[in-house]
């Protein structure tokens, strides 16, 4: 079984700074996906970046930079020029590629709380 | 707006009763999934239905049940409830297949509270 870990309960930064969120997973699979979804205080769950296992181009989406690092099983989350609206719940997230019995559950990591201050 | 819809948002309701939580699917999406997010337990995959069929389950409770209708949209039976049970239940559906991304994408949320 997979295991998602956020060491982090929970982080402040000032706007316009930037954080790095860490992520750590634990799997036998060697194709997989890794996502990060955004919870803010209305309770959506938005999908903020996605990762291959098999691509080693670490993937972006404007502000949100991820880091991966696949040897390690790590899956960082930068989050640059840090706005007000970023204050919500990050959750790392995984799914086995191709389903199977397994199906494609994502497995999700405790979460990190972000608190972006003015 | 993810293109997921969920109903109702809230409900409240008593120890022991039954409640049946709706999912309707993005346009297109044939893959429904339900997961639970309480204080204690974190995020939990519960269950998985593909076109109609079960396709996964992971840590749902035996008086908890599902289905996933003809036009694709799900419901999610909750029976005999506990006061644990209260939760925000949410629906998310993707394309499972080749060529797809496999992002799911999230409703709203139903909340739950057993008094």
């Amino acid at each position: 079984a997979q295991t998602v870990t956020q060491s982090q309960p929970e982080m402040s930064v000032q706007e316009a700074e930037t954080v790095t969120l860490s992520c750590t997973y634990d799997t036998s699979e060697s194709n997989y996906y890794l996502f990060w979804y955004k919870q803010p205080p209305s309770r959506q769950m938005i999908l903020v970046i996605r990762q291959e296992a098999y691509k080693q181009q670490n993937a972006t989406e404007n502000r949100f930079s991820v880091n991966f690092q696949k040897a390690a099983k790590s899956f960082s989350l930068k989050i640059s020029d840090s706005q007000l609206g970023d204050t919500a719940m990050y959750f790392c997230a995984f799914m086995k590629h191709g389903g199977g019995a397994a199906g494609n559950k994502l497995t999700f990591g405790g979460g990190t709380r972000v608190l972006v201050k003015p | 707006d993810s293109g997921v819809t969920q109903t109702p948002k809230h409900l409240i309701t008593a120890t022991g009763q039954r409640v049946t939580l709706r999912c309707s699917p993005r346009s297109g999406d044939l893959s429904v999934y339900w997961y639970q997010q309480s204080l204690d337990q974190g995020l939990q995959f519960l269950i998985q239905y593909y076109n109609g069929e079960e396709r996964a389950k992971g840590n749902i409770l035996e008086r908890f049940s599902a289905q996933q209708f003809p036009d694709l949209h799900s419901e999610l039976n909750l029976s005999s409830l506990e006061l644990g049970d209260s939760a925000l239940y949410f629906c998310a559906s993707s394309v499972v297949g080749l060529g797809s991304h496999n992002e799911q994408f999230f409703g709203p949320g139903t909340r739950l509270t057993v008094l």
